[in-house]
């Protein structure tokens, strides 16, 4: 069966610093993935996703970046972190060509 | 701009009873929808899914789906306390090679004892 890995599960950062997230699907080949945020009380912001290793699509314009050098890695990096940028993130996998979605445990991130 | 929109709640309900969520969305070529539940803390679990109009039926969940009105529904047959989240819709659709979902800001689902 498939299982989304993501870490870490918590993190508290000063504004200005970077940042990296991962996560990772096993038990399937060419998925593809996707990174949200979630801010309190609001809906679910798609931020990236990505078909393949290298392909990366970005939804909205902001100081993140998303990374995808392994077919079941995912990485979403900041430089420079702002307190908006605190929420709670998450990334989900289809497998290729389906379209049910399924969400990882997600990263609670407060940038202070 | 794609939208779907659900009424925020609370629904409040007592135990053993029907829940009755609904969801509207905007683009009338969208053909996949879903349900999720989150609970407070916790990612979303995908709990349903429907591509043709009419009803989809697993354990004590039902989804409705009518593409005419644009609405998709979720019920929740004797409902229990466990079923307290928030139930957040979906509607998914192709773009550049991958399924693309849209989602609610959610509805928060209260059932008391």
């Amino acid at each position: 069966s498939q299982t989304i890995h993501q870490w870490p599960a918590t993190l508290v950062q000063p504004v200005g610093s970077p940042l990296s997230l991962e996560c990772t699907v096993e038990g399937t080949s060419n998925p593809n993935l996707y990174w949200y945020r979630q801010a309190a009380g609001r809906g679910l912001q798609l931020l990236f996703y990505s078909v393949g290793i290298g392909q990366i699509s970005s939804e909205v314009p902001q100081n993140l970046s998303a990374s995808r050098p392994q077919d079941r890695q995912f990485i979403l990096s900041s430089k420079k972190l702002l307190l908006s940028d605190s929420g709670f993130y998450l990334c989900a996998w289809t497998a290729g060509g389906q379209r049910e979605q399924y969400f990882g445990p997600g990263t609670r991130l407060t940038v202070t | 701009q794609k939208e779907v929109e659900q009424n925020s709640g609370p629904l409040s309900v007592p135990e053993g009873a029907i829940a009755s969520l609904n969801c509207t969305y905007s683009d009338r070529g969208s053909q996949s929808f879903f349900w999720y539940r989150q609970y407070s803390g916790k990612s979303p679990e995908l709990i349903m899914f429907i591509y043709s109009n009419g009803d989809k039926e697993d354990g004590r969940f039902t989804a409705q789906l009518n593409k005419a009105s644009q609405y998709v529904s979720l019920l929740i047959r004797d409902s229990q306390p466990s079923d307290s989240a928030t139930y957040l819709c979906a509607v998914s659709d192709l773009s550049g090679g991958s399924y693309i979902p849209t989602f609610g800001r959610g509805t928060s689902l209260i059932v008391h004892p």
